[in-house]
């Protein structure tokens, strides 16, 4: 099966720092990766497109300066939340296609807890 | 906005029973029809999916009704078990300036009482 997975799971760290979580897809390749936010018991709001080899599709609202995203393989892609605030803690979640389909399936990473002090 | 209104927003079921959730949409671009099951602290597993040439899909004890007409669709979960309990969330998806987006409903947390 595809998976994604996700690290660190959970970090805590102090405001104004810089938090990078990676997600990688492990047994598949890529193309478009997607990274979603998630409060207490809401749905899953799209942050950005994450496409390999050029920039990130930020959706309408999202900081593109706070949350930096590199998609530097076809494996791997990377969200920053940079100077994180207390208002940045969150569930993030991040997602993968299959290079080369477009079925619509997206796999989904175990997710990342951040809490920001 | 692109929406997928999902119902109910909590559901109780006893075990054994038949747990069903409604979503609907709007925007007929939409091609392909996922739900997801998540657990507290974790990512969302794609449970079921459909696209919109059926109208009934069965995998196990999931089926996901689909009415293209009334632009609704529902997952039906039979035989529920404690081990259901989770939170189910509809998606939509559809191609959008060349990429996939993928719209989720609001959720329906579930509990399956023993």
């Amino acid at each position: 099966g595809a998976v994604v997975s996700q690290h660190p799971s959970r970090v805590i760290c102090k405001s104004g720092t810089s938090v990078k979580i990676e997600c990688r897809s492990l047994d598949f390749q890529a193309t478009t990766m997607f990274w979603y936010r998630q409060f207490p018991k809401q749905s899953l709001m799209l942050m950005a497109t994450s496409n390999e080899g050029s920039k990130a599709t930020y959706e309408q609202g999202v900081e593109k300066d706070k949350f930096l995203i590199n998609h530097a393989s076809l494996t791997l892609s990377t969200l920053t939340v940079t100077s994180a605030h207390p208002e940045d803690s969150s569930f993030y979640i991040c997602s993968a296609s299959y290079r080369g389909r477009n079925t619509g399936e997206l796999f989904f990473g175990e997710g990342s807890r951040l809490t920001v002090l | 906005q692109q929406q997928v209104k999902q119902s109910p927003q909590s559901l109780i079921v006893q075990k054994g029973g038949i747990s069903i959730i409604n979503c609907a949409y709007e925007n007929t671009a939409f091609d392909y029809f996922p739900w997801y099951q998540q657990f507290p602290g974790k990512g969302p597993a794609l449970l079921i999916a459909i696209r919109p040439d059926v109208s009934e899909k069965k995998e196990g004890r999931f089926t996901i009704s689909f009415n293209k007409s009334a632009k609704q669709f529902s997952l039906h979960i039979m035989d529920s078990q404690p081990g259901d309990s989770a939170t189910y969330f509809c998606a939509a998806s559809r191609m959008d300036t060349g990429r996939r987006a993928l719209t989720f409903g609001s959720g329906t947390r579930l509990q399956v009482q023993p």
